[in-house]
């Protein structure tokens, strides 16, 4: 079945890494990605991965993806106060409606 | 340039009344996608449409409707029927099924 979960919360100092974890049921995922909600606003996207890979990084992000234990994560290096924001994982599925399936997001907590 | 516009940003439905929610994109893709989203969860899917004139059901399509007469333009409307419509509701689009999606800023959709 689907279900993409993520930890609801996380409180990093300025200057930190920031580590948001995600993990997901389906094994049929084909891309699995990251994105970013500020309040009030749309979903920007910031990066993705296909399940054929283990990382991928770009700039200040680094992904990773553990597909036996279906685990990704998002590693923010340098953490700054503009990345405070909502941070969801999702995931497309092989078969099916290939529509995405979003975790509930994790609040990421910036402190000066 | 380029981008999804939703509009209105803020949009309050009386008892009884349908309210129809804009969709534009002229990012030239064929898929576009209806999403909502209640407070502190994820995204839900209402509706997908993967090419013109064509339209399929998400997890929560009860309550609403679409159509897609036009490649750029995607109007969600919700009915009546919806008892509990107040969320935040966003349109995405993409070039294909199982490519990224791009959203744009979200309607806030409340009950007078």
């Amino acid at each position: 079945g689907e279900d993409v979960e993520q930890s609801l919360f996380l409180s990093v100092r300025e200057g930190d890494s920031s580590v948001i974890n995600c993990t997901y049921t389906d094994s049929s995922s084909t891309y699995l990605y990251w994105y970013k909600q500020e309040p009030g606003a749309g979903l920007q996207l910031l990066t993705y991965i296909f399940s054929n890979m283990d990382m991928k990084q770009d700039q200040r992000l680094t992904v990773l993806l553990n597909k036996k234990d279906k685990h990704l994560s998002l590693r923010i290096a340098d953490t700054q106060t503009g990345d405070s924001a909502i941070y969801f994982c999702a995931e497309i599925l092989d078969t099916g409606r290939r529509a995405l399936t979003f975790g509930s997001g994790t609040r990421l907590q910036v402190q000066p | 340039d380029g981008g999804i516009t939703q509009s209105p940003k803020y949009l309050f439905r009386k008892e009884g009344q349908n309210v129809t929610l804009s969709c534009e994109q002229n990012l030239n893709h064929d898929a576009m996608y209806w999403y909502r989203q209640d407070p502190g969860q994820g995204l839900r899917l209402i509706y997908y449409s993967q090419i013109v004139n064509d339209f399929q059901k998400g997890d929560i399509a009860e309550g609403y409707s679409v159509s897609r007469e036009k490649k750029e333009s995607f109007p969600l409307t919700v009915t009546s029927a919806q008892k509990n419509p107040t969320a935040f509701y966003l349109c995405a689009s993409s070039m294909g099924e199982g490519q990224p999606q791009h959203f744009g800023d979200g309607t806030r959709l409340s009950i007078l």
